[in-house]
């Protein structure tokens, strides 16, 4: 049983256009994240959030939207993509204990 | 601001020798301090952890980290390197009480000749 999954695992697509990342947890925990991590491998946070609330929004463009509709799931949105938003973008869970999180396999976006 | 610096961005030891993987953080308060290790093309997995207990942590896969506080350190190493452990290696520091928030290194490639 995959403990964090994302879909889709590689996403290619064009500028201007809107897609949508999905995340799943199964561990029960009340907190998750979507990191980005860019072409040198720089991982960044973006969005946490705790049971269904946002928490975290880092400087993060407003064409991104994250939106988590029960506490066991955090979906991205991302509209009018840009070359630049090509990244890798990870999903992560986590207790209620500093720093141990639980990281999906990542979604590769491509834009073309 | 709290950060950590990884000193190397490529390690290449052979099998069977040392491991060491260094980092070295800045943060105005004791911090907590992580080693996350990703294999290509899968997401981040904890290695071990650092939360003002132990000074020499014990983590999986049988690497240690050691914090030292006068040097600002936390250093990763392995007594024994494995083909398996060729991997990125990310230093990261979380910042204070509330939500969990990581801050990365930079990452550093450890390439393991046979």
């Amino acid at each position: 049983d995959t403990a964090v999954s994302q879909t889709p695992k590689y996403l290619v697509t064009q500028m201007g256009n809107d897609k949508s990342i999905k995340c799943e947890q199964n561990l029960g925990h009340d907190t998750m994240y979507w990191y980005k991590q860019d072409s040198k491998k720089f991982l960044k946070i973006m969005f946490s959030y705790n049971n269904k609330e946002l928490i975290i929004n880092e400087t993060v463009p407003n064409r991104f939207s994250p939106k988590s509709p029960d506490k066991a799931h955090l979906n991205l949105h991302i509209n009018s993509l840009e070359l630049g938003d090509s990244a890798v973008y990870f999903c992560a869970s986590g207790p209620p204990l500093p720093g141990e999180l639980f990281f999906g396999e990542g979604s590769r976006l491509t834009v073309l | 601001a709290q950060s950590v610096t990884q000193l190397d961005s490529h390690v290449s030891v052979s099998e069977g020798t040392p491991v060491l993987l260094r980092c070295n953080y800045s943060s105005s308060y004791s911090p907590s301090l992580f080693w996350y290790v990703q294999h290509p093309n899968k997401g981040l997995q904890l290695l071990l952890k650092y939360t003002s207990a132990a000074t020499l942590v014990k983590g999986i896969n049988g690497f240690e980290a050691e914090f030292k506080k006068s040097e600002t350190s936390f250093h990763l190493t392995k007594p024994s390197a494995h083909m398996s452990d060729a991997a990125e290696y990310f230093c990261v520091v979380s910042l204070p009480q509330g939500a969990q928030k990581l801050v990365f290194g930079q990452g550093t490639r450890l390439t393991i000749n046979p």
